[in-house]
């Protein structure tokens, strides 16, 4: 089955650290989405884009979040400097306008 | 603000029961709905899609729209244990893809 792969699975940080989350969405999807889950505010969508255009990310604190797409295979998402409260489940997920988004596993993120 | 509301559970329910889960949304216009399971710990799980009115039976589940009272619903029959799980209801929002997402039902089956 196709999947949606993201790297790492885990990540322990300190806070300031800079942190690159990858995506490699479904072949052939065109959108790719990030979320961010936490048990307060549940799942929370973040930044999208599609044909690697960014296309919504309203969802993101510009501040510190930036994310990109360098090519149709990789999406990333960074935070830098990294704060204790942006501690989350980071979800990608892929889709198209012909099939529905399908999530990766997640990076489970621990700043300290 | 387009809205998708579940109650948020838990659902409890013993195992063979039909256990029933409900979703509201704001937007009128709104034409594709999904439902998604998450395991804890894991991420979501696409398990249904409707678009139109009326029911759509995939094996154990049945999603149900009903445009007019803007309300979704996830039947599953003869529940298990390995039901248990919390169930997010996603309303498409645009052409471009974007989901508006539930808080999610978490829904628990008792042997």
């Amino acid at each position: 089955d196709a999947r949606v792969t993201q790297t790492p699975r885990d990540k322990v940080t300190e806070m300031g650290q800079e942190v690159t989350m990858r995506c490699q969405p479904i072949l052939g999807h065109n959108t790719v989405f990030w979320y961010r889950q936490t048990m307060m505010q549940g799942l929370e969508l973040l930044a999208y884009f599609r044909n690697r255009a960014p296309l919504d990310d309203s969802g993101m604190p510009k501040d510190r979040f930036s994310a990109e797409m360098p090519d149709a295979t990789l999406a990333t998402l960074k935070i830098q400097p990294s704060e204790p409260r942006d501690s989350a489940v980071y979800f990608c997920a892929s889709g198209s306008s012909y099939q529905p988004q399908h999530f990766g596993d997640g990076t489970r993120l621990s700043i300290l | 603000q387009k809205e998708v509301e579940q109650n948020s559970g838990p659902l409890s329910v013993p195992e063979g029961a039909i256990a029933s889960l409900n979703c509201t949304y704001s937007d009128r216009g709104s034409q594709s709905f999904f439902w998604y399971r998450q395991y804890s710990g894991k991420s979501p799980e696409l398990i249904m899609f409707i678009y139109s009115n009326g029911d759509k039976e995939d094996g154990r589940f049945t999603a149900q729209l009903n445009k007019a009272s803007q309300y979704v619903s996830l039947l599953i029959r003869d529940s298990q244990p390995s039901d248990s799980a919390t169930y997010l209801c996603a309303v498409l929002y645009n052409q471009g893809g974007k989901l508006i997402f539930g808080q999610g039902t978490e829904l628990s089956v008792k042997p």
